[in-house]
């Protein structure tokens, strides 16, 4: 029984077409995650979620839009993708009053824009 | 400007040879140092959490130290199976318990 559960895991898309990701948790936990890592493994957060409460903004291309209908679900579209939006997008969640437990990632949904 | 660096990038060890990572942070007010490991086409897999200079954590080979300044991830006789890519993360002061992460040490050890 996955505990953050991404799909899709693959996503091979034109530029110009719009995409989503969703990601399901089954932890209890109270806070989401999106984090993006690039060609060089760097993992770089963008979004986050406290009770369907958007915490966290970074500068993110307003192409990306985060939503939240429950405490359980984050689900990430992105509009009029782009060549550099070609990465691998984790999902991850945690407890707010326990964070000494890190994060708990899903698996990752590589995207690939042509 | 918070900041992680990870050194080195890439180690390569021969099966039972022991080595250590480092993780060099700088932070204004540390809230928590984490440490991950990911294999390859996985998701980060939560690993320690260290909050003070001196504290230690240990699980099986891995063995987790902080100080002010860094922190290391030593790994005693390694086994393949310890082949990965091992991330270090600061917890930043704000409000909304960010973390940054470094752009880890790829290691791989040969049997």
């Amino acid at each position: 029984d996955t505990a953050v559960s991404q799909t899709p895991k693959y996503l091979v898309t034109q530029m110009g077409n719009d995409k989503s990701i969703k990601c399901e948790q089954n932890l209890g936990h109270d806070t989401m995650y999106w984090y993006k890592q690039d060609s060089k493994k760097f993992l770089k957060i963008m979004f986050s979620y406290n009770n369907k409460e958007l915490i966290i903004n970074e500068t993110v291309p307003n192409r990306f839009s985060p939503k939240s209908p429950d405490k359980a679900h984050l689900n990430l579209h992105i509009n009029s993708l782009e060549l550099g939006d070609s990465a691998v997008y984790f999902c991850a969640s945690s407890r707010s009053r326990d964070r000494g437990n890190g994060y708990t990632f899903g698996s990752g949904t590589r995207l690939t824009v042509v | 400007e918070d900041q992680v660096t990870q050194s080195p990038e890439a180690l390569r060890l021969q099966e039972g040879e022991s080595s250590s990572l480092n993780c060099s942070y700088t932070v204004s007010g540390l809230r928590g140092l984490f440490w991950y490991r990911q294999d390859p086409g996985k998701g980060p897999e939560f690993l320690f959490t260290l909050y003070s200079a001196g504290e230690e954590k240990e699980k099986e080979r891995l063995k987790a130290t902080l100080t002010k300044k860094e922190s290391f991830l030593h790994i005693t006789a390694p086994k393949p199976e310890d082949s990965a890519t091992y991330l270090c993360a600061v917890q930043t002061p704000s409000g909304t318990y960010k973390y940054i992460f470094g752009t880890g040490t790829r290691l791989k050890v040969l049997a």
